[in-house]
């Protein structure tokens, strides 16, 4: 089993959808969780961290679930703009090195 | 603004060739990262650097080396390149955390590499 999986997608919503990804993690220990967000031909720009419970930004609420492992990512509202690969992270059991597990990252395309 | 470059955006090279793809951190981050990305494969790390000459595997390092002389500069060896490694590479740097909520990566933007 993968550290850390994503449903690959693509996911195929119109603008204004509300969408959700969820992310698994395998390690019990991992105490920091991150969302990235990739355009195509470009690198992974942090989105957001989830510490504790959870986080939210404008359209953006991540969750963390630490009972069943996994964290998720909502977007409310969908933008044209938001179509992108999202990558969600953990901390790779707590290593102090800054050693972070990605999953494979979730296709979103937002049509008109 | 945190910076990291990588000296090419894309490069050709041939099947033996040895490789070097150079990373570059202005923001004085403790931890280096290089990454591959392929298709379906996501992000792997190769090796990770918390400090000046000091290395760590990472996940697929073999074909790989690394160097790390000066704390802001990562370099990403390939000893005799493969076909196989064709793909993208990922230059990351990042604090050393005291607590785990400072990981936070940042990247360069990538060498897209071509072994023929």
């Amino acid at each position: 089993r993968k550290e850390v999986e994503q449903d690959p997608g693509p996911f195929n919503v119109p603008e204004g959808a509300t969408v959700a990804f969820n992310c698994t993690y395998s390690n019990s220990a991992s105490q920091s969780f991150f969302w990235y967000r990739q355009d195509c031909r470009k690198e992974p720009k942090l989105l957001m961290s989830v510490y504790s419970s959870g986080n939210e930004d404008g359209r953006f609420t991540a969750q963390l679930n630490r009972a069943s492992q996994y964290i998720s990512l909502l977007i409310r509202d969908s933008k044209l703009s938001d179509s992108a690969t999202y990558l969600c992270a953990d901390n790779a059991g707590g290593t102090s090195y800054g050693k972070l597990t990605f999953g494979q990252g979730t296709i979103l395309t937002v049509h008109p | 603004d945190v910076k990291v470059t990588q000296s090419s955006r894309y490069l050709v090279k041939r099947t033996g060739e040895k490789v070097f793809l150079e990373c570059v951190q202005d923001m004085d981050h403790e931890n280096m990262f290089w990454y591959r990305q392929d298709p379906g494969l996501g992000l792997r790390l190769i090796y990770f650097s918390y400090d000046v000459k000091m290395k760590e595997k990472g996940d697929i390092p073999e074909g790989y080396s690394v160097s790390r002389e000066k704390k802001e500069r990562f370099s990403l060896i390939l000893e005799s390149a493969s076909t196989n490694q064709t793909s993208m590479y990922l230059c990351a740097s990042s604090y050393i955390a005291r607590m785990s909520s400072y990981n936070e990566q940042f990247f360069g933007p990538g060498t897209r590499l071509t072994v023929l």
